[in-house]
C-alpha cells in the first residue's frame, strides 16, 4: 500500500547548496509529476514526465532539474538552492493514458532554504 | 494558458449549514477533479467528474460539473467535528503524450464551534 513515496520529508539547506528529492511509485503508472505548494498559490507544476525517458517543463521549472530514472522513479534536483525555493514539494503519479485518471500524491517534502 | 480559479479562498462555516465552493476554469474540458488536504498532510482524491452534468456525492459533500459554463461546484454541509481542511479543484490538459493537472489556489475551510 505504499503508493507514492518521497524522501526526505524535511530538509534545511543553505543558500547555494544542492540537493535531490527522491520519488518512487509502485502503481505501475506511466506519468509522474513534481509540484510545489506555497501559501495562497495552490499547487504549481514544476516538471512532469509522460513516461520513462521523457520529461517536460511545467509552470515553474526555473531552478530545478529532473530525472526519470525508470518507470518507478522521478527525482527533482535543486542545483543551487535559493530562499525562494522554500516550499512544500509533492511528487505525484497517474496512469497517463486517456483522460479522467486520478493523480495520486506522495506525503510531501518540506524544504527550507536559509 | 489554462487558469483554474476557486472562490472563496477562505470559508468559516457554522455546523449544519450548507456552503458552496466554486471552481472556474478557462479552457474546454470534460473532466474536473476535487481533492482535500488536511493541515500538514498530502492531497486526497474526493471526486472525479467526467462529463457535463456529472454529479457525485459522498457523505456531506456533493460535486457537480457544468462544462458549458466551465464551472464546478462543491457543496458542503458543515459538521462541528470537521477538522480544518483545504479543498482543491483541478483540470487536466492533454500534452506531450500525457495529461498535466492544473490546480486551483484552494479553499480553506474552518468550522466554528
Amino acid at each position: 500500500n505504499a503508493g507514492v513515496t518521497q524522501t526526505p520529508k524535511f530538509q534545511v539547506l543553505k543558500t547555494g547548496q544542492s540537493m535531490t528529492l527522491q520519488c518512487a511509485q509502485d502503481m505501475n503508472h506511466n506519468s509522474m509529476y513534481w509540484y510545489r505548494q506555497d501559501p495562497g498559490m495552490g499547487l504549481r507544476l514544476i516538471y512532469y514526465s509522460a513516461s520513462e525517458g521523457t520529461t517536460d517543463k511545467g509552470e515553474v521549472p526555473n531552478g530545478y532539474n529532473v530525472s526519470r530514472l525508470n518507470k518507478r522513479e522521478f527525482s527533482l534536483r535543486l542545483e543551487s538552492a535559493a530562499p525562494s525555493q522554500t516550499s512544500v514539494y509533492f511528487c505525484a503519479s497517474s496512469e497517463g493514458y486517456g483522460g479522467g485518471n486520478t493523480i495520486y500524491f506522495g506525503e510531501g517534502s518540506w524544504l527550507t532554504v536559509v | 494558458e489554462l487558469k483554474v480559479e476557486q472562490n472563496p479562498l477562505f470559508l468559516s462555516m457554522q455546523e449544519g449549514k450548507n456552503y458552496t465552493i466554486y471552481c472556474n476554469y478557462s479552457t474546454t474540458s470534460d473532466r474536473l477533479y476535487w481533492y482535500r488536504q488536511d493541515p500538514g498532510k498530502s492531497l486526497e482524491s474526493l471526486f472525479v467528474l467526467l462529463s457535463n452534468g456529472a454529479v457525485k456525492q459522498e457523505g456531506r459533500l456533493m460535486a457537480s460539473l457544468d462544462t458549458k459554463a466551465r464551472l464546478s461546484t462543491l457543496h458542503i454541509t458543515a459538521a462541528v467535528h470537521d477538522p480544518s481542511a483545504t479543498y482543491f479543484c483541478a483540470v487536466d490538459l492533454p500534452t506531450s503524450g500525457t495529461y498535466k493537472y492544473i490546480f486551483g489556489t484552494g479553499t480553506r475551510l474552518k468550522v466554528l464551534a
